[in-house]
C-alpha cells in the first residue's frame, strides 16, 4: 500500500460541503487515475492523467473536478455532491509507453454523502 | 455489451482444489490483461499480468490468454481459505482500462 497513498481514508460530507481527496504515488509512474467503486458495480474509470495532462474524462459530472499538479500527485475536488456519489474512490498509477503497464491502486477513500 | 464479462459467482471450491476463473472481453485491440484480487473493504491488488497468447505461471497462479477467442483465465492451484476474495479481470488498450465486475471466490476449509 505504500506505493500509492490516499488521504483521507474515510470522509463524511454534506451535500453543500466542499472537500478534496488526495493521492500520491511513490513509484515513479507517469500516469494517474481516479476510479469510483460502488457496491455491486464494476470499477468506473473517472479520469486519466498522463504526463500531467488529462487524457480521459468519462462523462463525469462537473461536481467532480480533478487536478494533477505534477506526476506524483493527484487531487479530486468535490462540491455539491449527491447521496448517490457515496462510494469507494480509488486512485491508481501506472507507467505507460508503447504498451500499457500494470496499474497499482491506493487504499481508497470511503466517501459517504449525507 | 460490457467490455469485460465475468461470472459474478460465488465460486466455491474446497481447500486444496484448483479454482478456475474466466473472463471474456470485447475489444480486439486489447493488448494487456490483468488479474486483480480484492478483499472485502480493500483496494484491488495486482496478482498477474499477461501480454501474449499462452500460459504464464507465478507460484500457485497461472494466467491463460487466448486472443483469438478473446478469453482470459486464472487458475489457482492448491486453493487456500486466504484466497477467498473477489477476482477482477482487467483489459487494457493503451490508456483505456476496463474492469469486469469480478468473480467472488470462496475457498472452504
Amino acid at each position: 500500500e505504500t506505493g500509492v497513498t490516499q488521504t483521507p481514508r474515510h470522509l463524511v460530507m454534506g451535500m453543500t460541503n466542499k472537500k478534496s481527496l488526495k493521492c500520491e504515488q511513490h513509484l515513479g509512474h507517469n500516469a494517474m487515475y481516479w476510479y469510483k467503486q460502488s457496491a455491486k458495480k464494476p470499477l468506473e474509470l473517472m479520469f486519466v492523467y498522463s504526463l500531467e495532462e488529462r487524457v480521459e474524462n468519462n462523462s463525469v459530472p462537473s461536481r467532480f473536478s480533478p487536478e494533477c499538479p505534477n506526476s506524483s500527485h493527484l487531487f479530486l475536488h468535490l462540491h455539491t455532491l449527491q447521496p448517490e456519489d457515496s462510494a469507494l474512490y480509488l486512485c491508481a498509477s501506472s507507467q505507460t509507453g508503447e504498451s500499457s503497464y500494470e496499474q497499482y491502486f491506493g487504499p481508497g477513500t470511503r466517501l459517504t454523502v449525507t | 455489451q460490457k467490455e469485460v464479462e465475468q461470472n459474478s459467482g460465488p465460486l466455491s471450491v474446497p481447500e486444496g482444489a484448483i479454482a478456475s476463473l474466466n473472463c471474456t472481453y470485447s475489444d480486439r485491440g486489447s493488448q494487456s490483461f490483468f488479474w486483480y484480487r480484492q478483499y472485502s473493504g480493500k483496494s484491488p491488488e495486482l496478482i498477474m499480468s499477461i501480454y501474449s497468447n499462452g500460459d504464464k505461471e507465478d507460484g500457485r497462479f497461472t494466467a491463460q490468454l487466448n486472443k483469438a477467442s478473446q478469453y482470459v483465465s486464472l487458475l489457482i492451484r492448491d486453493s487456500q481459505p486466504s484466497d477467498s476474495a473477489t477476482y477482477l479481470c482487467a483489459v487494457s488498450n493503451f490508456n483505456k482500462f476496463y474492469f469486469g465486475s469480478g468473480t467472488k471466490l470462496n475457498v472452504k476449509p
